[in-house]
């Protein structure tokens, strides 16, 4: 089952625009990952940011992680065409033994309009 | 290219089929994934293994899949009589003990 889910589904902007997508989850996280897909394609690896960390930068990107909310959010600065693709968090949940186990959600379809 | 590889990266079967896919995982991760992804969906967990043992299988996997990864290198993805509901893409992926897990292109299965 999908522990995970983005909002929004889809988000359609200009070129130069910022970009926010949310996620929220059920359980207790070791870390959570943010994956870009381009169609048909393998996933990225973009950001991972654990639980006891609330902000993370990597060029474009900026993650936020609030534990207490259970939520994170991805913010893509200014927008580029090459930007348009699919946008997965995945969290790994803690257990006994962790192991890296993600779950992901249904994903966010940006497009970014030239 | 010192990524994950996977192949084929397309299979089309009949139904009733045997299908096998490889992953060839970063060199040394000892952690490697299988993952299955239906439209419009994120990747569904299948199963884990740490080098060689196979620690995990999600409820997802019927008796009709097995995995392997002997000598704990690259892995392999069986699925006896295919059904259509097994069309999918299959993702691999392989992790060290940093937790980041890094996704190979995937194998495209459809079954006719």
């Amino acid at each position: 089952s999908q522990q995970g889910e983005e909002d929004p589904q889809a988000l359609s902007i200009q070129e130069g625009e910022n970009a926010t997508m949310n996620c929220s989850y059920k359980t207790s996280i070791n870390n959570l990952q943010w994956y870009r897909q381009n169609s048909g394609r393998g996933l990225v690896h973009l950001i991972l940011i654990r639980s006891n960390e609330r902000e993370k930068h990597s060029g474009r990107l900026r993650v936020t992680l609030d534990t207490s909310k259970k939520s994170s959010s991805l913010l893509i600065t200014a927008s580029r065409a090459a930007d348009t693709a699919s946008y997965f968090c995945a969290t790994d949940a803690v257990r006994g033994t962790s192991y890296g186990k993600l779950t992901f959600g249904q994903g966010t379809i940006l497009t970014v309009h030239p | 290219d010192t990524g994950v590889s996977q192949n084929p990266r397309h299979k089309i079967t009949k139904r009733g089929q045997n299908v096998t896919f490889r992953c060839d995982p970063i060199s040394e991760h000892n952690r490697l994934y299988w993952y299955r992804q239906t439209l419009g969906q994120g990747p569904e967990f299948l199963t884990y293994f740490q080098n060689e043992a196979q620690l995990e299988k999600s409820r997802l996997l019927s008796d009709r899949f097995s995995a392997e990864r002997p000598k704990g290198s690259f892995s392999t993805l069986e699925i006896q009589r295919t059904e259509q509901g097994d069309s999918a893409m299959y993702l691999c992926a392989s992790s060290s003990l940093k937790d980041t897990q890094y996704f190979g292109p995937g194998t495209r299965l459809t079954v006719l």
